[in-house]
């Protein structure tokens, strides 16, 4: 089925330092979620988008839904130990209820 | 308030066996989709169903099989259960059919011997 991907798959940070990570999609979608999962629990949501251009922020994360709506950008900015954790972004079409996952950015922060 | 909540937490079965996986979504949320998470992957769409009604079917075998019930809450079903099917299964909740956020329980962890 439809697979999502995300890049870069790992990253290995400072704390303090800004986090940029993307996924993008062959497909057009018209709603995108942008989860955080940690061992052993259910992905978190974190920011929602519904809107092409789009710009949506919680706290020091922001998300963007690309123009083409084939894309979407979460960044983290002054990371922290506890945005230790896999995130992924997930897509919906306009036809369809399900949501499309991506591959998933494994995020380490070095105190 | 509650958030999705899924039973058991962990689960051991044998091959051929069957299994059922439960999950109450959040109050007032009348939409429940289920997933299924392998290691080191994203979570793959099973089912997905509205108003006791299925809105949804992903790529798995007639093995799989769910129904929500007149509260929302909902079961999964694996019938003839196979060493692959070993993984988290998530359970997320939905306000409505379409074009909503989606509220993930923590997941029942299968492991099939």
């Amino acid at each position: 089925g439809q697979q999502l991907n995300q890049s870069p798959q790992s990253m290995f940070i400072q704390e303090g330092e800004d986090v940029s990570m993307n996924c993008t999609s062959s497909s057009i979608f018209n709603t995108w979620l942008w989860y955080k999962q940690e061992p052993g629990e259910g992905p978190v949501l974190l920011i929602a988008l519904y809107k092409a251009g789009e710009l949506t922020s919680n706290g020091r994360l922001t998300a963007q839904f690309g123009i083409t709506r084939k894309d979407s950008f979460l960044n983290i900015s002054a990371s922290i130990p506890s945005d230790v954790g896999i995130y992924f972004c997930a897509g919906q079409r306009n036809t369809g209820n399900q949501f499309y996952f991506g591959t998933g950015t494994s995020l380490t922060v070095i105190p | 308030d509650a958030g999705v909540t899924q039973s058991p937490t962990h689960l051991i079965k044998t091959r051929g066996q069957h299994v059922t996986l439960r999950c109450s979504p959040i109050s007032g949320h009348k939409s429940v989709s289920w997933y299924q998470q392998v290691l080191g992957q994203g979570p793959q769409f099973i089912f997905q169903y509205y108003e006791k009604e299925e809105r949804g079917r992903g790529n798995f075998p007639d093995r799989f099989s769910a129904r929500q019930f007149p509260n929302y809450s909902s079961e999964l079903n694996v019938n003839a259960l196979l060493l692959g099917d070993s993984a988290l299964y998530l359970c997320a909740s939905s306000l409505g059919a379409h074009g909503t956020e989606a509220f993930f329980g923590q997941g029942t962890r299968l492991t099939v011997v």
